[in-house]
């Protein structure tokens, strides 16, 4: 069975940096074609694809935000990490993290809810 | 970045309806388009996944078609538990995109 969990701060100060940690089981990162991708939810509106980490350690950025996004790995670990820096209030979100292997998301981590405010 | 459009944004419909939800692709992507349903407050459930291709364990009341730059989602007999919002997502390329969802709300 996979699971996704994401993990991190609830709230964070405008200016600040967000680090996202998404654990995970069920299956590995060092797997051929498997990948972590990270999605946010602004409160009452649409999903928003942020970012993707492949096996193989290729990373795929959302062009808007691709100067404040950085996706890792440690394997070792199962986790994936996304960083985002310079937060605003405008990122107030709930942040998943979802596993995508053959050009499928198949499974969503429940989500975890970032605020931005002073 | 391929723009997905979803149409309607919101419908409402019966218990028993036939409804179906379009997304449009401003550019081509073949078969790769997925659709979800999410319920408040959880996270999105995969229902479709090759813009036809029934996700194991999801009703056969839903199904999926298209390609290229329209697809379709049709529920053929809505139940209860089938009142939330539908999104689509395009993999073709990155970014993988999602439409803007449509709220499915009981009449």
């Amino acid at each position: 069975q996979i699971t996704l969990k994401e993990s991190g701060p609830t709230l964070v100060k405008p200016t600040q940096t967000l680090t996202l940690t998404c654990t995970f089981s069920g299956f590995s990162l060092s797997t051929s074609g498997v990948g972590v991708g990270w999605i946010r939810q602004p409160p009452g509106k649409a999903l928003e694809w942020l970012a993707l980490i492949y096996w193989d350690d290729a990373k795929h950025y959302s062009p808007s935000l691709k100067s404040r996004l950085t996706i890792s790995k440690d394997t070792s670990k199962n986790q994936v990490v996304l960083t985002m820096t310079n937060m605003d209030p405008v990122d107030t979100a709930t942040y998943y993290c979802a596993h995508t292997h053959s050009g499928t998301y198949w499974g969503w981590g429940q989500g975890t809810l970032v605020t931005v405010s002073s | 970045d391929i723009q997905l459009t979803q149409s309607p944004s919101f419908l409402s419909a019966s218990v028993g309806d036939r409804v179906t939800i379009t997304c449009r692709a401003s550019q081509g992507i073949s078969s790769y388009l997925a659709w979800y349903q999410q319920k408040p407050g959880k996270a999105p459930k995969l229902l479709i996944y090759a813009a036809s291709t029934l996700q194991s364990g999801v009703p056969s009341r839903f199904s999926g078609s298209g390609s290229g730059t329209e697809f379709t989602l049709t529920i053929s007999s809505l139940q209860p538990e089938d009142f939330a919002t539908y999104y689509c997502q395009q993999l073709n390329s990155y970014p993988h995109s999602f439409g803007q969802g449509t709220k499915l709300e009981i009449k």
